[in-house]
C-alpha cells in the first residue's frame, strides 16, 4: 500500500520567508508525527497529532514553527521567518496506534535550504 | 531522561562478515526500543522493535537485535552481512511515559565491504 508522501521533496528559500511543508500519512493511521535530521544535531522530535486530542508540541523549536493536521489526516509544517539554522531534513511519520509498541513509519521527508 | 547512545559512528565490516551495531539506553519504566535504518536520499525504514518476551528479536533483512536489560543494551545483529546492508542505522526508545515520541541516537554508518 501508499506509505507516508511528503511534499516538497526539496524546498530552497530565502532567509525570512515562510515555508509549508506537506505530510499524507498512511491511510487509517491515526498518529502523526513531525521530526527533524540536522547534521550534527541527530534526528529531534518537533510535534505530535493524534486524533482529536490537543497536540504535543514540546518539540517545536520556537514560535516560529506551527503545524496543523486536517480532518485527522494531511498536515502541514509552517516555518515562519525562515533562519539559517532552519536548513535541515523535516520528516513525517505516522503510526496505526499510540501504543507504545507501535511502530512509526516515516516519509522521503523535505530537505530545506535557508539562504 | 531518557536517552540513547550509539558509541560508534561508523562500523566497518567485510561482506560475509557478522556485524554488530551497537546501542545503549537510559530510561525510566519499561523501554521500548527500536531499531531503523535510513538509505541515501530516503526515509527511515522500520527494522524491529522490542515490546516484551523474548530478549532476541528478528527482524527485516535478517536483522536481529538482543536485548540486554541488565545492561541496558539493544545491539544490532546480523550473520552475514551484504554490501547493499551499507546505511545509517539509528536505535530509538520510547519510554513508559513518553509514548508520544521516539528519542533516537545519533545514529551509526555501517560500510560494507566486497
Amino acid at each position: 500500500g501508499a506509505g507516508v508522501s511528503q511534499s516538497p521533496s526539496n524546498k530552497v528559500t530565502e532567509k525570512g520567508k515562510d515555508v509549508e511543508l506537506r505530510c499524507d500519512p498512511i491511510s487509517g493511521h491515526t498518529a502523526l508525527y513531525w521530526y527533524r535530521q540536522s547534521l550534527g544535531q541527530g534526528l529531534e522530535f518537533l510535534i505530535y497529532f493524534q486524533g482529536n486530542s490537543a497536540p504535543d508540541k514540546s518539540g517545536l523549536p520556537s514560535d516560529r514553527f506551527s503545524a496543523e493536521r486536517t480532518g485527522g489526516s494531511v498536515s502541514t509544517l509552517t516555518i515562519q521567518r525562515t533562519q539559517q539554522e532552519d536548513s535541515a531534513v523535516y520528516l513525517c511519520a505516522s503510526s496505526h496506534t499510540t501504543g507504545q509498541g507501535g511502530e512509526q513509519y516515516f516519509g522521503p521527508g523535505t530537505r530545506l535550504t535557508v539562504t | 531522561a531518557q536517552s540513547v547512545a550509539q558509541p560508534e559512528d561508523q562500523v566497518n565490516v567485510a561482506e560475509g562478515n557478522p556485524l554488530t551495531v551497537k546501542c545503549t539506553y537510559s530510561v525510566s519504566g519499561n523501554p521500548y526500543l527500536f531499531w531503523y535504518v535510513q538509505y541515501p536520499n530516503r526515509g527511515l525504514q522500520f527494522l524491529l522493535k522490542y515490546i516484551t518476551g523474548d530478549n532476541l528479536v528478528k527482524g527485516s533483512y535478517g536483522f536481529e537485535a538482543e536485548f540486554n536489560k541488565s545492561q541496558t543494551s539493544f545491539h544490532l545483529k546480523k550473520p552475514s552481512a551484504l554490501v547493499s546492508d551499507s546505511a545509517l542505522y539509528f536505535c530509538a526508545v520510547r519510554g513508559s511515559g513518553g509514548y508520544n515520541k521516539l528519542i533516537f541516537g545519533a545514529g551509526t554508518r555501517l560500510a560494507v565491504h566486497p
